[in-house]
């Protein structure tokens, strides 16, 4: 069964400053990946979604998907207190499989 | 536009009372999922559909059934409640590359 671990579970930047998040998988078939931002256990908000290798930017999010790293990372730049939230990584072998989630990075963005 | 709805947002529940959770899409969706989230978790499968008349266990079905009558819905049945599965759901719909999520339901099971 798939895998899904990220990390740091927790990460404090100051504002400003480039904020990276990591997620490691276990499936290397898996070819479908999204970023969620979710404010204090409110809904998911949908930030990058990637289906191949190479980079993904969404406004200020980034996300660098490497399949045979088993590795996606998310990169924030300029984060702002309102970007304080916590950040999954979800991960599904086709669109119509199985979604899996990790178990989230708390930003903490301090002004 | 794409959207999942889900019923009711907020439930109050005593232990041994039964609970249904509803989730409306509006996508023509196949794929439905059942999620719930504590606290420092990510999202954990309960059951999950393939199409109306379809339902599959997930990674933690017990205590949980599930019902898909029809492509647009899919519910959560607890017949027993127990304070242990007070706790967040999350009701989404896949089809494609498309993944849409509900709004959520805090549930409290006293």
């Amino acid at each position: 069964q798939q895998k899904v671990q990220q990390s740091p579970e927790s990460l404090t930047v100051s504002e400003g400053a480039m904020a990276s998040l990591n997620c490691t998988f276990s499936d290397g078939t898996s070819n479908n990946f999204r970023w969620y931002r979710q404010h204090s256990a409110k809904g998911l908000e949908v930030l990058v979604s990637i289906f191949s290798d190479g980079e993904k930017e969404e406004g200020r999010f980034t996300a660098h998907l490497n399949r045979a790293n088993l590795h996606v990372s998310l990169h924030i730049r300029e984060p702002q207190p309102s970007d304080s939230a916590v950040y999954l990584c979800a991960v599904s072998v086709n669109s119509n499989n199985r979604i899996f989630f990790g178990d989230g990075t708390q930003l903490v963005v301090k002004p | 536009e794409a959207a999942v709805t889900q019923s009711p947002r907020n439930k109050v529940a005593v232990t041994g009372g039964k609970v249904t959770l509803s989730c409306n899409q509006t996508n023509n969706h196949n794929n439905m999922y059942w999620y719930r989230q504590d606290t420092g978790h990510g999202l954990r499968l309960i059951h999950y559909s393939y199409g109306a008349g379809s339902t599959e266990k997930g990674d933690i079905p017990d205590g949980y059934k599930a019902s898909r009558p029809s492509q647009e819905n899919f519910s959560l049945i607890l017949e027993l409640a127990t304070p242990s599965q007070t706790s967040v759901y999350f009701c989404a719909s896949c089809g494609g590359y498309e993944q849409y999520f509900g709004p959520g339901t805090r549930l409290t099971v006293l």
